[in-house]
């Protein structure tokens, strides 16, 4: 069966501190995978997805990044955190995004 | 506008009252809908997904869809306390392999003893 790992679970970080959170994905080859957030009282936003090794699509310009240097593992990356980078961050896989992801635990990041 | 409208709540009801959550859409591109059970502090869990017009029933969950009224909704039977989470409703557009989704902002539900 699929699982994915997603850590740490919680970060605080100070403003103006590198940021790196990994999620790996186990059973599986060639997933689809997304790094959303989640704010308070607010929907999810969809972040990166990518569809390979290498590729990454950016739904919203902003002070992140994201790399997938294999196939089951997606890094999201800040150089310097802002507080508006606080939030809930889930990575997810699918094979077919139509039927649905699978979440991670989640990293609650608070930047203070 | 949003594309997906979800009313936040909250919404508290009695241990086995029968729950109705709503989303509303508005792009007729969307196919495909799926509802997420979220417990706090927790990644969403996928419940129902169907791409259908129509119902679709899970043991105490059920999903309808109206496309023509561009509605969907989760229908819980017998609440339990375990209830307890914010469901989020999520949409996908066909024709693509690595499409995204769409959720809404979720609602949450409490079921009290």
């Amino acid at each position: 069966s699929q699982t994915i790992h997603q850590w740490p679970a919680t970060l605080v970080q100070p403003v103006g501190s590198p940021l790196s959170l990994e999620c790996t994905v186990e059973g599986t080859s060639n997933p689809n995978l997304y790094w959303y957030r989640q704010a308070a009282g607010r929907g999810l936003q969809l972040l990166f997805y990518s569809v390979g090794i290498g590729q990454i699509s950016s739904e919203v310009p902003q002070n992140l990044s994201a790399s997938r240097p294999q196939d089951r593992q997606f890094i999201l990356s800040s150089k310097k955190l802002l507080l508006s980078d606080s939030g809930f961050y889930l990575c997810a896989w699918s094979w077919e995004a139509n039927y649905g992801y699978t979440f991670g635990s989640g990293t609650r990041l608070t930047v203070v | 506008q949003k594309e997906v409208e979800q009313d936040p709540g909250p919404l508290s009801v009695p241990e086995g009252a029968i729950v109705s959550l709503n989303c509303t859409y508005s792009n007729s591109a969307f196919q495909y809908f799926m509802w997420y059970r979220q417990y706090s502090r927790k990644g969403p869990e996928l419940l129902m997904y169907t791409y259908s017009s129509g119902n679709k029933e899970d043991g105490r969950f059920t999903a309808q869809v109206d496309k023509s009224s561009k509605y969907i909704s989760l229908f819980i039977r017998d609440s339990q306390p375990s209830d307890s989470a914010t469901y989020l409703c999520a949409m996908g557009r066909g024709g693509t392999s690595y499409g995204k989704l769409t959720f809404g902002q979720g609602t949450i539900l409490t079921v009290h003893p």
